[in-house]
């Protein structure tokens, strides 16, 4: 089946420092939705992205449809604590429906 | 604002007990899911209810049944737990047709089966 994989699986960073994660698809989307988790919740619509090559931006965080229509990418400035959570990336499957990836777990270190 | 609600939000059964997993919402969204979260696997879908009277498998269905109730509200059933079934699950929901504006999801309930 359809399957999404997310690079990296897990990170530690320094509080402050830019943070770079990116999802990739086996097939061509034409949306691209980046969810974040926080710790025993559950996740919630950070950024929305819907043509080839857009770049969207949400406070500190930046998204880009990748031009392939197979990737997007997820940058986040200046961490800070509660940066920490999962984040994962989704396309849709089919019909109204979404794949997820399996998540970028971040942690902030002080 | 409320949004989706889910109860419970922790429980333990033993294995071959059933229970019931409510999910509601307050947004007048015509679709609502139940997704399962396990260790790196990402959130993979159960069954999802299109709109009020229909409901479909997702990719990992069995094991389950749900029952769109009314509008606001979206069961998941498990009729005879097993220990693979200790997940922590989530409902979500969304307006039919801005599907690509994403889902709301509930903050989940997470199930144990010893």
């Amino acid at each position: 089946g359809q399957q999404l994989n997310q690079s990296p699986q897990s990170m530690f960073i320094q509080e402050g420092e830019d943070v770079s994660m990116n999802c990739t698809s086996s097939s061509i989307f034409n949306t691209w939705l980046w969810y974040k988790q926080d710790p025993g919740e559950g996740p919630v619509l950070l950024i929305a992205l819907y043509k080839a090559g857009e770049l969207t931006s949400n406070g500190r965080l930046t998204a880009q449809f990748g031009i392939t229509r197979k990737d997007s990418f997820l940058n986040i400035s200046a961490s800070i604590p509660s940066d920490v959570g999962i984040y994962f990336c989704a396309g849709p499957l089919y019909g109204q429906n979404f794949v997820f990836g399996p998540g970028t777990r971040l942690s902030v270190l002080p | 604002n409320a949004g989706v609600t889910q109860t419970p939000k922790f429980q333990v059964l033993k294995t071959g007990q059933s229970m019931t997993l409510q999910c509601a919402q307050d947004m007048n969204h015509n679709s609502m899911y139940w997704y399962r979260q396990d260790p790196g696997m990402g959130l993979r879908l159960i069954y999802y209810s299109a709109s009020e009277g229909t409901t479909d498998k997702g990719e990992v269905p069995n094991g389950y049944n749900v029952s769109r109730l009314n509008k606001r509200e979206f069961s998941l059933r498990l009729e005879s737990a097993a220990p693979s079934q200790t997940s922590v699950y989530f409902c979500a929901s969304s307006r039919s047709g801005q599907v690509n504006y994403g889902y709301t999801f509930g903050s989940g309930t997470r199930l144990t089966v010893v």
